[in-house]
């Protein structure tokens, strides 16, 4: 079945910093991929998408690139502000289903 | 617009009784989700709606776990005779359609304690 694997956290950074946090999944055929974010006392919400090969993903400087080769999706971003604390989500929709699958999520906490 | 709103945001209650967590989606929002949140399984499918279609039950984790979608709007998911393992946050979602790349909207969620 399709499943998601993320990189274990917690990862702590400081201001300014350049974010990186790894995704690769396994799936039947074309999947579409996710990134959700889920902010201290909030729920998920999403935060970017990509939904065929080499298309990038990207919002609020954050983007992720569809790597069929490498079956993979990972975060970047390159100057994080203390504001992106929260726990990051890797989650992909299969081509023939509905459901999302889901990483076990990475909290990411940005010192000042 | 409104988002995906849940009801109660929180929810107490002994074990053995039932308990009834309900979702109002998207305006428009033909697909409706239900997810479960918990710190040992992370986050779980548990049933989807499409439209007037057979829901996909696959991810109930019981017979004790049942939904349901009236009108084609409001879900319920029904949860009888709760045990502590059925503690966990509660989150319905909404897409505008059951297609693969229509985003998923989350609703806060519904936290369930056992006690």
């Amino acid at each position: 079945g399709d499943s998601v694997t993320q990189m274990e956290g917690p990862v702590t950074l400081s201001e300014e910093a350049f974010l990186t946090i790894n995704c690769t999944y396994t799936a039947t055929g074309y999947p579409s991929l996710f990134w959700y974010v889920q902010y201290p006392g909030e729920g998920l919400q999403l935060l970017l998408k990509a939904t065929k090969a080499d298309d990038k993903g990207s919002n609020k400087g954050f983007e992720a690139t569809y790597r069929k080769e490498t079956t993979s999706f990972h975060l970047e971003k390159g100057s994080v502000q203390v504001s992106d604390s929260a726990v990051y989500f890797c989650a992909l929709r299969g081509a023939a289903g509905n459901k999302l699958t889901f990483g076990g999520g990475t909290r990411v906490l940005v010192k000042p | 617009g409104a988002g995906v709103s849940q009801s109660p945001s929180n929810k107490v209650t002994e074990k053995g009784k039932d308990v009834e967590l309900r979702c109002d989606p998207i305006s428009g929002h033909t697909a409706l989700y239900w997810y479960r949140q918990s710190l040992g399984q992370g986050l779980e499918f548990l049933i989807y709606f499409q439209g007037n279609s057979a829901p996909d039950k696959s991810g109930l984790p019981s017979d004790r776990f049942s939904a349901e979608r009236t009108g084609g709007s409001v879900s319920t998911l029904t949860i009888q005779r709760t045990q502590q393992e059925d503690s966990a946050v509660y989150l319905c979602a909404s897409s505008f359609q059951g297609a693969g790349n229509q985003p998923q909207h989350f609703g806060d969620g519904t936290r369930l304690s056992i006690l």
